[in-house]
């Protein structure tokens, strides 16, 4: 079973760019989710659809950051104008929300560096 | 306001020995509870999780105890081996009560087990 597939690996944009991340789910997961993983901490979500829908983005910054998931598989995440403080490791998971087990699959991320 | 507490940054121990990775939480409404192994420059992968109807799961070398009236969790690995040497992640969820299932993860231990 193929894995969360996420690119680019790595970025580097300069502030007041424009990125965009792309994630594919493993195949069959209604779930998938976009966290930000800032440097010494956790990974934080930002988004989180099921299927092609917005179950929850509280923590999204809507006014720089936005996401899409089009036919409920791929998805992206754009930001601009990118800050500074946006160098994190974007990452994407997907789940199945069937059975008895709710764990998460993670891609192994993007790195974005904005200086 | 951190939900997910872990308050050693680091933990080194010796090879063979037991590794005790300990988080609290501070929500109650969490009613599973996932850890993660994450290497560097890869996407956290899924160790073992418990929900809040057990106390106690196993799985091979690693336990994970959960004591809900202290709000808290920890993971024994026995025994311990150079290739546990990564950054455990606490994640937990709300998930069987249906609110949602997005985790909320800690900032990670650096466990580094000595040759």
């Amino acid at each position: 079973e193929a894995g969360v597939a996420q690119s680019p690996r790595y970025k580097i944009i300069e502030k007041r760019q424009s990125v965009a991340f792309w994630c594919n789910p493993i195949s069959g997961h209604a779930t998938l989710y976009w966290y930000q993983q800032i440097l010494g901490q956790g990974p934080k979500l930002l988004i989180q659809f099921q299927n092609n829908g917005v179950v929850d983005d509280s923590q999204l910054p809507k006014d720089r950051f936005s996401a899409e998931r089009l036919k409920g598989v791929d998805s992206t995440l754009k930001i601009q104008p990118a800050k500074l403080e946006d160098s994190a490791v974007y990452l994407c998971a997907s789940s199945s929300q069937t059975g008895t087990t709710y764990e998460q699959y993670f891609g192994p991320g993007t790195r974005l560096t904005v200086t | 306001d951190q939900q997910v507490k872990q308050n050693s940054p680091s933990l080194s121990v010796q090879e063979g020995r037991i590794s005790i990775l300990n988080c609290d939480y501070t929500n109650s409404m969490f009613d599973y509870f996932l850890w993660y192994k994450k290497y560097p420059a890869e996407g956290p992968t899924f160790l073992i999780s418990i929900s809040s109807i057990k106390d106690k799961n196993e799985d091979g070398r690693f336990t994970v105890f959960l004591n809900k009236s202290a709000k808290h969790l920890s993971l024994h690995i026995v025994p311990s081996q150079p290739g546990d040497s990564a950054v455990y992640f606490c994640a937990a969820s709300a998930i069987l009560t249906g609110a949602n299932s997005k985790l909320t993860f800690g900032k990670g231990i650096t466990l580094s087990v000595r040759p």
